[in-house]
This record gives C-alpha cells, structure tokens and sequence, in this order.
C-alpha cells in the first residue's frame, strides 16, 4: 500500500514556481522518497529522490522535513510542459514503488 | 542512458485469447523488473516483482496464472495475459532497477491492451 498522501490537484502560473507537497508519515529510517511525473499516457518520468538531507538537480528541488514525515517537490520555473500528474513515492525495503494517487498540476498560461 | 522499451505499444485482441507485452531495457542489466497496470484516471497499479532467473513475486490480488512473467535475461521480461478478457483492458507499464540493493526506476511507455 502507499506510504504517501498527496493533494489531488493543484494550478501553477508559467513561470512561478510549483511547491508540491506531500506526506509520508510511517515512512521508516531507510525508506527513501522518490518523485516522478507522468504525462498522459505515458510511463513516468524520473524527477529527483532523498533520504533526508534536500535535494536539487537540473529539473527540481526536494525539500524533506527534519522528521522526515513530510516533503516538498520544488519545480522553480514552472513551463506549460510540466502540467503533469507528479507521484510521490516512499521506496519500500523490498525496492517496491507503491503508488498513491499523486496531484494533477496544471500550468497556467 | 536507462532506457526501457516495451512492444507493442498498443494491442487489440479478441476475449479468450493471449497477449504477450515485452519489456527491455536497451542500455543497462535489469536486475529487477516491475509490472505495473493502470486503469483510466487511476495510479498505477503494482502487479509483479520479478528477477532476472527467478520466479516472480505477484502482489496480493494478481493472479499468477492469468499474468505470467518471464523474467528469462537481464535485459528482457515478459508479462503474458492469458485468455484475455475485457475487463484486463488496461495501461500496462514494466519498469526496470539496476541494482538488487533497489534506486531509482526506469519506466517504459506503456502498452495499451484492449480486449473485444
């Protein structure tokens, strides 16, 4: 089952930044978090993960909190392309995903 | 890099036959791969672990002998849908890990399955 609780839907103007946040609070100490994005109907896309220090590569930024029960996907500059379903995920000891419902982002013109 | 495919990327059948999806990764050793379904405006779904050698592990509620995995090389799995019906329609997607100690998982494109 997911270890994770998103909101279902959030809105974005171009440009601004996307804060998506997301709860993990049974996560254990070695469960990492991961976030991918999918783009209708197709597989999804890799973004960023952590286990508990922040994160930030070329696309995105994790900001995971110091209990590690909660984390913030931060796309800084959102486009119109990054309107996309983005999921969450607490890696669990046997290297399943378990997927929750994620949050439909939508950027605005 | 990481790239994973699958084949075919779309497929009708008729009810009570069998569909084979294929899922490689082109430029790594998959140690592990993942099958996931996925239903209209749903998540995904994950129904299978497998290990390149090994039989799969199915998640609670997937039928083994409905969904066969064949997981024969490092680079390529199976996932059979025998005697198909309408409600198997779905988003199957494969995934595929490097490392047996787990990171991150690439995804494939999918595969449309639609059952008459």
């Amino acid at each position: 089952d997911a270890k994770t609780t998103q909101p279902p839907s959030m809105d974005c103007a171009e440009g601004r930044a996307a804060n998506l946040p997301c709860n993990h609070s049974t996560i254990s100490g070695n469960e990492y978090v991961y976030w991918y994005r999918q783009i209708h109907s197709q597989g999804p896309q890799y973004i960023i993960h952590g286990l508990k220090n922040n994160e930030t590569n070329e696309m995105a930024s994790l900001i995971i909190t110091e209990d590690r029960k909660s984390s913030t996907l931060i796309l800084p500059h959102a486009t119109l392309r990054d309107t996309a379903v983005y999921y969450c995920i607490v890696r669990v000891t046997g290297n399943q995903f378990y997927f929750g419902t994620g949050t439909s982002l939508t950027v605005i013109p | 890099g990481a790239v994973v495919s699958q084949h075919p990327s779309w497929v009708i059948c008729k009810s009570g036959t069998s569909v084979k999806i294929e899922c490689r990764s082109l430029d790594f050793q998959a140690t592990t791969m993942f099958w996931y379904r996925q239903f209209p405006k749903q998540s995904l779904m994950l129904m299978a672990t497998s290990n390149e050698g090994s039989k799969a592990t199915y998640e609670q509620g997937v039928e083994k002998d409905k969904f066969l995995i064949n997981h024969a090389s490092l680079t390529l799995s199976t996932l059979t849908v025998t005697s198909a019906h309408p409600e198997d329609s779905s988003f199957y997607i494969c995934s595929a890990s490097i490392s047996l100690a787990g990171g991150e998982q690439y995804f494939g494109p999918g595969t449309r399955l639609t059952v008459t």
